[in-house]
């Protein structure tokens, strides 16, 4: 099975609808990272979160951690097109930054 | 900052043949690089790390004899897919580091080995 799983796996709102994706690890978590990709691209960094009950804003998109649940939680409001994408959460595994990320989010925003 | 750039984005090739696939952190020195592969509706699975001026550390089940990486510079790390099989077709994505703790993504290289 996998150390981070993600749900729901896919997606599908209607413009301006809010929506929460979650992070589930079976590891302790000490740190996440989220990141957006957009198919057959790279990886947008989002945010990082470090500390238990850490909560970050960016633009519309808010993530928490919560280290006791060993989840984080993505939350997009008013979504729009422009946040379609797979949202992939990431956790610190081992030295030199080594990143092990989760199963993925695909999110599809429907005008 | 942090733009993280690949070459090419895209290559196809015939089986049998070897290619090279560049990543460089264009405005900071990466310390550290990673390599990852990523089949379709899948998610990225961490095929090696690497340190300028060391030899890679690869996870396990990769062949370090099939995908050489070389780092070296702070500022490019290569992928070398040696003797490329239509199994080796994927999406090779890097990602790049300075000692913090975020991981810069690059473009992604999407292979296609006939």
């Amino acid at each position: 099975s996998q150390e981070l799983e993600q749900s729901p796996q896919s997606l599908i709102v209607q413009e301006g609808k809010n929506l929460t994706i979650n992070c589930t690890s079976s590891k302790t978590l000490y740190g996440l990272y989220w990141y957006k990709q957009k198919y057959g691209e790279g990886l947008i960094f989002l945010m990082m979160l470090q500390k238990g009950g850490e909560e970050k804003s960016h633009e519309k998109i808010t993530a928490k951690l919560d280290e006791k649940k060993q989840q984080s939680s993505l939350h997009i409001t008013a979504s729009q097109p422009s946040h379609a994408g797979i949202y992939l959460c990431g956790r610190n595994s081992g030295g030199y930054q080594k990143v092990t990320f989760g199963t993925g989010t695909k999110l599809q925003v429907i005008p | 900052g942090a733009v993280v750039s690949q070459h090419p984005s895209w290559v196809i090739c015939k089986s049998g043949t070897s290619v090279k696939i560049e990543c460089r952190s264009l405005d900071f020195q990466a310390t550290t690089m990673f390599w990852y592969r990523q089949f379709p509706k899948q998610s990225l699975m961490l095929m090696a790390t690497s340190n300028e001026g060391s030899k890679a550390t690869y996870e396990q089940g990769v062949e370090k004899d099939k995908f050489l990486i070389n780092h070296a510079s702070l500022t490019l790390s290569t992928l070398t897919v040696t003797s490329a099989h239509p199994e080796d077709s994927s999406f090779y994505i890097c990602s790049a580091s300075w000692g913090g703790e975020t991981q810069y993504f690059g473009p992604g290289t999407r292979l296609l080995v006939l």
